[in-house]
């Protein structure tokens, strides 16, 4: 069975410090990572696909990366609007169509 | 383009009443989810489509949970009786066929008194 893990559960940064939130995960064939935002009272919000380890990919203040057992959300020089639930999630290739969630980290940025 | 729709956004309903949620996934799309999120559990995959075929129902906790999609742009997610235990928000996500992301709607709020 798939399984993620993701930490911390909840972050608090100031404005500008650059940290990093971590999915660790058990698949059998890797079928792909994937990482969403989740605002309140919203649906998770697609950010980035990983397929393989070593790929890296980047979008404004984040950058994701994969390893055969992690991947971590980068996130540099955070502003007040990164404030979210970010969301991890893996496609294995006993499980279909089906992702497999993890809890969620809750990052909080302030000025 | 329009994304995944979903109605109605919050349901207040008592014990033992049947409640039915509505979901309009993207136009194109050949695949359609339906999830669970509590924060308990968070995010659990309770059913899915392929051009409007179940594929996959184990997640669906109960026989009291049921789920239809008639056409590629209608799916319904029905909940028959209904127990306090049921209250969670539920979202819609759709894809695309292949290694596509799945994009989700904004969820039902659901409180069962």
């Amino acid at each position: 069975e798939d399984q993620v893990t993701q930490s911390p559960e909840a972050l608090r940064l100031q404005e500008g410090e650059s940290s990093s939130l971590n999915c660790s995960y058990t698949v059998s064939g890797l079928r792909g990572l994937f990482w969403y935002r989740q605002d309140p009272g919203k649906g998770p919000e697609f950010l980035f696909t990983l397929y393989s380890a070593g790929e890296e990919k980047e979008k404004e203040r984040l950058k994701a990366t994969l390893t055969k057992k992690e991947s971590f959300l980068h996130i540099t020089a955070p502003k007040p609007e990164d404030s979210a639930t970010y969301l991890c999630a893996v496609r294995g290739a006993g499980g279909g169509n089906k992702l497999t969630f993890g809890t969620g980290t809750q990052l909080k940025v302030e000025l | 383009d329009a994304g995944v729709i979903q109605s109605p956004r919050h349901e207040v309903t008592e014990m033992g009443q049947e409640v039915t949620l509505r979901c309009k996934p993207i136009s194109g799309h050949d695949y359609l989810f339906w999830y669970r999120q509590t924060m308990m559990r968070g995010l659990e995959l309770l059913i899915y489509f392929n051009n409007n075929v179940p594929i996959d129902d184990s997640g669906m906790p109960e026989d009291r949970f049921s789920a239809k999609m008639p056409n590629a742009s209608f799916s319904t997610l029905k909940i028959q009786p209904s127990e306090p235990r049921d209250s969670a928000v539920y979202f819609c996500a759709s894809r695309r066929e292949g290694d596509q992301p799945q994009h989700f709607g904004d969820g039902t709020r659901l409180s069962i008194l």
